[in-house]
């Protein structure tokens, strides 16, 4: 079955350390996404790729950092310079063509990220 | 720009019909979007509707759009427990590259 897969599901980082989120999908969708999502704020979309090799900041790019080298794989880094890291982190992808049916949004189940 | 704006909390007893609103600022709006999240988990689209369209039925839900105010809604009828969850509105814009915005989402209770 095509989907989106996050991982891992919980991810603990100390302080000062950076950590990679991985995010994969089987769609074969052209566009990628990843969001932030803290408690009463929505989803603030951090970066997105609508490509291979390339991709755009989004609202909150700040410490955080992204590659596609892949057009299944999208993967997140939060830096140590990312001030308040501890949130749920959303991947998605979207096909770039089409009517409504391909713009739906697929997401994948989130990785929760907590600094300790 | 683009700001999708909705209310943070709605409380319904069960059986009752749940009404969740949106507003939105940018007139080039495509397509409009409901999506709902249930706790722990990624987000589901539940349906969708056209910029020049007013309403939508698809099943127990009801979307209705007034493009001059930029206000969308979901009507959930016969709301059951299964519906509590966070529901969000998204817009994606002419040009934008299929790149949605969220509201801040919607987050329903149902009570027995």
């Amino acid at each position: 079955d095509g989907g989106i897969t996050q991982s891992p599901k919980y991810l603990f980082r100390k302080e000062g350390q950076n950590v990679t989120l991985s995010c994969e999908q089987n769609l074969n969708h052209d566009a990628m996404y990843w969001y932030r999502q803290d408690p009463g704020q929505g989803l603030r979309l951090i970066y997105y790729s609508q490509i291979v090799n390339d991709f755009q900041k989004g609202d909150i790019a700040e410490g955080y950092s992204v590659s596609r080298e892949k057009k299944e794989s999208f993967p997140l880094t939060v830096t140590s310079a990312q001030k308040n890291p501890t949130a749920f982190y959303l991947c998605a992808s979207t096909s770039l063509w089409g009517g409504p049916s391909n713009t739906e949004a697929f997401f994948g189940q989130g990785t929760r990220l907590t600094v300790v | 720009g683009e700001d999708v704006e909705q209310s943070l909390f709605l409380s319904v007893r069960e059986g009752d019909s749940s009404v969740i609103n949106c507003t939105y600022t940018d007139s080039s709006s495509t397509y409009l979007y409901w999506y709902k999240q249930e706790p722990g988990a990624g987000l589901q689209l539940l349906t969708y509707i056209f910029s020049n369209m007013d309403m939508k039925q698809d099943q127990r839900l009801t979307v209705l759009l007034n493009k001059k105010d930029k206000h969308l809604s979901l009507r959930i009828a016969d709301t059951q427990t299964g519906d509590s969850a966070i529901y969000f509105c998204a817009e994606s814009v002419t040009g934008g590259g299929n790149k949605l915005t969220f509201g801040t989402g919607t987050q329903l209770k149902v009570e027995l």
